[in-house]
């Protein structure tokens, strides 16, 4: 079954301790994204990925990471993560710049 | 940079009514253009996209937008709401052209409920 998989679904943490979110994808899609979802301010891209080894910055980077080593991984990394990113996050994919995107379930982080 | 207006964060109809949920962009060059809805506790689902062609899309779920770009509009409807359609709705714009990169940018979506 073609999927975008995120782990974990939920995670509460404190203040400054780093963190990993995991995503993969089995559908050998080129391009990656992560997202934030906060209320009333809908969904706002965090990083991007075209290919391996190319990424860049979407509209609310700061505070966040991204590696891609592998075309069907896109880990976000938090390094310290703070109260402000307390926030729904979400990865997906898609095969060319003009598709839809396929989207995983989500991750719910409380930052305390 | 691209923005999205969807007008109104929350709609209420009745069960059978007509659904319509409003999404304009500001790009001067028709971008691509996606409606995605989002169930509780679930990622987004694609509903319908227009890239080129003709201008009323039709989706799944009986849902249907058209692009017009006069009013740089791309607004969503369904003739009958059914109580199952109560969601979360984005509409979204991605520049075109693969030196546009992965940029996709969303609207602040619109919660509809449906009334029995």
């Amino acid at each position: 079954e073609a999927q975008v998989t995120q782990n974990p679904r939920y995670l509460i943490t404190v203040t400054g301790k780093k963190l990993t979110v995991t995503c993969s994808q089995n559908m050998n899609h080129e391009y990656m994204s992560w997202y934030r979802q906060d209320p009333g301010l809908g969904l706002r891209q965090i990083y991007y990925s075209m290919n391996v080894e190319v990424t860049d910055k979407g509209d609310v980077p700061e505070g966040y990471k991204v590696s891609r080593k592998e075309k069907r991984n896109f880990p976000l990394i938090l390094e310290s993560p703070s109260p402000n990113q307390t926030s729904l996050y979400f990865c997906a994919s898609r095969l060319e710049y003009n598709q839809p995107q396929h989207f995983g379930d989500g991750t719910r982080l409380s930052i305390l | 940079a691209q923005s999205v207006t969807q007008l109104g964060s929350h709609v209420s109809v009745s069960e059978g009514a007509l659904v319509l949920l409003r999404c304009n962009y500001s790009s001067s060059v028709p971008p691509y253009l996606f409606w995605y809805v989002q169930y509780p506790n679930q990622g987004l689902q694609l509903l319908l996209k227009y890239t080129t062609g003709a201008t009323l899309v039709k989706g799944i779920n009986g849902f249907e937008a058209e692009f017009k770009k006069s009013e740089t509009s791309f607004h969503l409807t369904k003739p009958s709401a059914h109580m199952s359609d109560a969601a979360e709705y984005f509409c979204a714009v991605s520049d075109r052209g693969r030196n546009a990169g992965n940029m996709l940018t969303f609207g602040g979506g619109t919660r509809l409920m449906v009334k029995p």
